[in-house]
């Protein structure tokens, strides 16, 4: 049973457009959310993550914005670049502020960005 | 940045044959690493938790005696397919956690991976 889900394998975006990449998770003590960029044969790189006592992170291009009562997050990248073309994974974490807990993670959506 | 080597990238072996993969912090000491695992177009799968000084603590269904991984010291990480079958061929991925990072306490830092394929 997939505790995170990201229900679109793959999504195309025009360049210079907005990429909208959704998370849906099951687990409610999930209370630390990651997303993770990844290009073939490389391991995953971190992104932007956000707590679950926040409902909004930005870093520059990306945001991440979480809505815990639709158990939904969903990673905003404004504007797209041909760079960003990779696949993004979302992951979740229980993390109790001195655990090391393993990540849960989603099975990924390959953003591909149309020049 | 915090920086995890992953040696080797890839690897071919024959079935029966072990093989050692070994993951490596490089700039930071990581009490904990994980070990995960991918297949093809599907998510990456936590395998166990490797502790620094202890026994690995491995997720339901991971053989114990086929995945042996040790964690002798705060920065290096090993994990051996043992007896290795072409079902165990796959994508293996390990991730440390940079305990001084400060607010970043939470965020792993992967390493580059190892395809490994079982002949």
């Amino acid at each position: 049973d997939q505790q995170v889900k990201q229900n679109s394998p793959s999504l195309s975006v025009q360049e210079g457009r907005i990429s909208i990449l959704n998370c849906d998770y099951t687990n409610s003590m999930f209370d630390y959310f990651l997303w993770y960029k990844k290009y073939p044969a490389e391991g995953p790189t971190f992104l932007i993550s956000i707590s679950s006592i926040k409902d909004k992170n930005e870093d520059g291009r990306f945001t991440v914005f979480l809505n815990k009562s639709a158990k939904h997050l969903s990673l905003h990248i404004v504007p797209s670049q041909p760079g960003d073309s990779a696949v993004y994974f979302c992951a979740a974490s229980s993390y109790s502020g001195g655990g090391a807990d393993g990540l849960t993670f989603g099975k990924g959506t390959h953003l591909i960005i149309q020049p | 940045g915090a920086v995890v080597s992953q040696h080797p990238s890839r690897v071919i072996c024959k079935s029966g044959t072990s093989v050692k993969i070994e993951c490596r912090s490089l700039d930071f000491q990581a009490t904990t690493m994980f070990w995960y695992r991918q297949f093809p177009k599907q998510s990456l799968m936590l395998m166990a938790t490797s502790n620094e000084g202890s026994k690995a603590t491995y997720e339901q269904g991971v053989e114990k005696d086929k995945f042996l991984i040790n964690h002798a010291s705060l920065t290096l990480s090993t994990l051996t397919v043992t007896s290795a079958h072409p079902e165990d061929s796959s994508f293996y991925i390990c991730s440390a956690r940079d305990g001084a990072s400060g607010t970043g306490a939470n965020v792993l830092t992967f390493g580059a991976g190892s395809r490994l394929t079982v002949l």
